[in-house]
């Protein structure tokens, strides 16, 4: 069964400094990857999702991810944090023949001054 | 263009009771999902509607059900309510059914308090 794991519940880094969340998934095929952000109160918005191709995907507000089958991890970075980027951060993978996306856990960024 | 639209954005029930939130798709969207999101745990998958019919189903029970209407936007009804179903409910929008390579955009979601 699909499954995606976050081992870090709670990261706090001080801004401008860089970032790195991590995101290890099981999947049997070529999986289908996503990051999204969600700030409180608000709903999901993607950031960046990785289907094939170029290993190394950019996506909005600065972000970015390196899929490695390898490692079977898909790991969000950003080279400068901002203040505004304090929020919950799920990784997700598709569910495959079930259309359906398949979560994490999150990983809460708070962002020092 | 409106996004996903969710109503109500809040909503205190007590057990037993029944309730039934409502999701609008983004325009030029018409599968519609839904998600619960249980504090400090991420989005677990519902159910899928396309064409007004189930498509896809997640572990939950039969008292979760759903319907979609013409327009593309959805109700999901849940019966006999426990505790245990507070939570975010999380409605996600995409232009095809299930196609992989669509994005699913979501709403913000309504806070369903179980008292």
């Amino acid at each position: 069964a699909q499954s995606v794991t976050q081992p870090d519940i709670h990261i706090t880094v001080s801004e401008g400094a860089s970032l790195e969340l991590r995101c290890n998934y099981s999947y049997g095929a070529t999986p289908y990857l996503f990051w999204y952000v969600q700030s409180p109160g608000q709903g999901l918005q993607l950031l960046l999702k990785y289907f094939s191709g170029d290993t190394l995907v950019q996506g909005i507000k600065g972000f970015e991810a390196e899929f490695k089958r390898s490692q079977s991890s898909f790991n969000l970075r950003k080279p400068s944090v901002h203040w505004s980027d304090a929020a919950e951060y799920f990784c997700a993978v598709y569910g495959g023949a079930t259309n359906k996306l398949i979560f994490g856990t999150g990983t809460l960024l708070a962002v020092q001054p | 263009d409106a996004g996903v639209t969710q109503s109500p954005t809040h909503l205190i029930k007590t057990r037993g009771q029944q309730v039934t939130l409502r999701c609008s798709p983004k325009s030029g969207h018409d599968t519609v999902s839904w998600y619960q999101q249980a504090l400090g745990q991420g989005p677990q998958f519902i159910f899928q509607y396309y064409e007004e019919e189930e498509r896809q189903r997640g572990n939950f029970p039969d008292r979760f059900s759903g319907h979609q209407f013409p327009n593309y936007s959805s109700e999901l009804n849940v019966n006999a309510l426990l505790l245990g179903d507070s939570a975010l409910y999380l409605c996600a929008s995409s232009p095809v059914e299930g196609r992989i390579t669509d994005t699913q955009y979501f709403g913000p979601g309504t806070r369903l308090t179980v008292l």
